[in-house]
């Protein structure tokens, strides 16, 4: 696609249920991550995958957190058992491969968990 | 957590007038980068600098580092209204999983009045 695509924009949830978010990466692009940003925290690194494996999980907050990349493509983060505190924009982005700096970034989903 | 403080936090100017933004690392960085980001969504990258490079340009942008004291400045000349936004530097760590991963600062928000 012509840019990073992010779905849904908005998710209104409520405590201890899960959620689903989605990333399409631009194509061609092997490198692919998640950020958190939220007040107070600013952005924070989740997690990287190079095509399908994730080398580095280490910005996952909890076990409640996942991801997982297929076909080298579209990524899908999974809160479980969501909690207020997991309220916070979710942003995605991509980049040619490992070690190319220039990230893309999706416009994020903004995730509310009452 | 966030490596990077940026300075001042808000920054707020008049059209024409040149905006400074400042941002300090702790760790060895290979490459830093600024990002702008418009009503707190997607990201875009404005500007790459590596750790051997000193200074570079990119039309209104000029960008600073300094290895020695571990920070960059961010300028932007003639500033214009729809240069508001917020403004955030980003560092990828030398050594390590240099795979791009990002560490982003707290970010500076840019207004500027017309």
């Amino acid at each position: 696609g012509a840019g990073v695509s992010q779905s849904p924009s908005n998710k209104v949830t409520e405590k201890g249920k899960d959620v689903e978010l989605r990333c399409d990466p631009i194509s061609g692009h092997t490198a692919l991550y998640w950020y958190r940003q939220s007040l107070g925290q600013g952005l924070e690194f989740l997690i990287y995958f190079q095509g399908n494996s994730a080398p580095d999980k280490s910005g996952l907050p909890s076990d409640r957190f996942s991801a997982e990349r297929t076909g080298g493509s579209v990524s899908t983060l999974t809160i479980q058992r969501t909690q207020q505190e997991d309220s916070a924009v979710y942003l995605c982005a991509s980049s040619l491969g490992r070690g190319i700096p220039i990230q893309y970034f999706g416009a994020g989903t903004r995730l509310s968990v009452l | 957590s966030q490596q990077g403080e940026e300075d001042p936090q808000a920054l707020s100017i008049q059209e024409g007038e040149n905006a400074t933004m400042n941002c300090s690392y702790k760790t060895s960085i290979n490459n830093l980068q600024w990002y702008r980001q418009n009503s707190g969504r997607g990201l875009v990258h404005l500007i790459l600098i590596r750790s051997n490079e000193r200074e570079k340009h990119s039309g209104r942008l000029r960008v600073t580092l300094d290895t020695s004291k571990k920070s960059s400045s961010l300028l932007i000349t003639a500033s214009r209204a729809a240069d508001t936004a917020s403004y955030f530097c980003a560092t990828g760590n030398a050594g390590g999983t240099s795979y791009g991963k990002l560490t982003f600062g707290q970010g500076t928000i840019l207004t500027v009045h017309p």
